[in-house]
């Protein structure tokens, strides 16, 4: 079957890095996405990578290994704003995106 | 980057009645839209897949015949819940592809928070 897995919720301090991972199991790949989500709103996308190593954009970085089926989503210089659940959805053969439980990341001063 | 407006934001319903979500890609042609529920502490759930001109692929357990969706033309994609009941309360979002090549992107709707009292 497939498989996305993600930390159920995390904690991080503001001002420091976290890491939420994301290993997967799917059939077929096609790109994994990260994407933001605050408690009632839709998902906002954060990145896309569909290629071996590290994006990084801003304070958001992204990596992929997609021999070990696995991706990481490294957040900086943490605001509190950045409380909200993180979701991996990866694309698999089908173009279906195939979605993580998300990650609730709960920023402290 | 690209839009996609998602109409209403938020309907209260009698319980039998039917509501009609709209979504629309402003500024790109959809060829494919996603429609999503999300029940409250939960992940997104895909719901059905819409393409444009052909009739909606339903996920498992999702009935076709409660959850009419119409993709009329390569902007527009609606999403009707009939004779909606309690259980139908979620939060409804759609989403569209945006296919370049080499390049996949999904962008979202702001999402329907539907009360069905």
């Amino acid at each position: 079957g497939q498989n996305i897995d993600q930390p159920t919720e995390m904690t991080a301090t503001e001002g420091a890095i976290v890491q939420i991972n994301c290993t997967y199991q799917t059939s077929g790949f096609n790109g994994l996405f990260w994407y933001q989500q605050h408690a009632g709103e839709a998902p906002t996308f954060l990145s896309y990578n569909v290629l071996d190593g590290l994006e990084e954009k801003g304070r958001f970085s992204s990596f992929l290994s997609r021999s070990k089926g696995y991706s990481y989503l490294l957040l900086k210089e943490l605001q509190m704003k950045d409380s909200a659940s993180y979701l991996c959805a990866v694309l698999d053969s089908n173009y279906q995106l195939i979605w993580g439980a998300g990650t609730k990341l709960i920023i402290k001063p | 980057g690209a839009v996609v407006s998602q109409h209403p934001s938020w309907v209260i319903c009698k319980s039998g009645t039917s509501v009609k979500i709209e979504c629309r890609s402003l500024d790109f042609q959809a060829t494919t839209m996603f429609w999503y529920r999300q029940f409250p502490k939960q992940s997104l759930m895909l719901m059905a897949t819409s393409n444009e001109g052909s009739k909606a692929t339903y996920e498992q357990g999702v009935e076709k015949d409660k959850f009419l969706i119409n993709h009329a033309s390569l902007t527009l994609s609606t999403l009707t819940v009939t004779s909606a009941h309690p259980e139908d309360s979620s939060f409804y979002i759609c989403s569209a592809r945006e296919g370049r090549q080499g390049i996949e992107k999904l962008f979202f709707g702001s999402g329907t928070q539907l009360s069905v009292l």
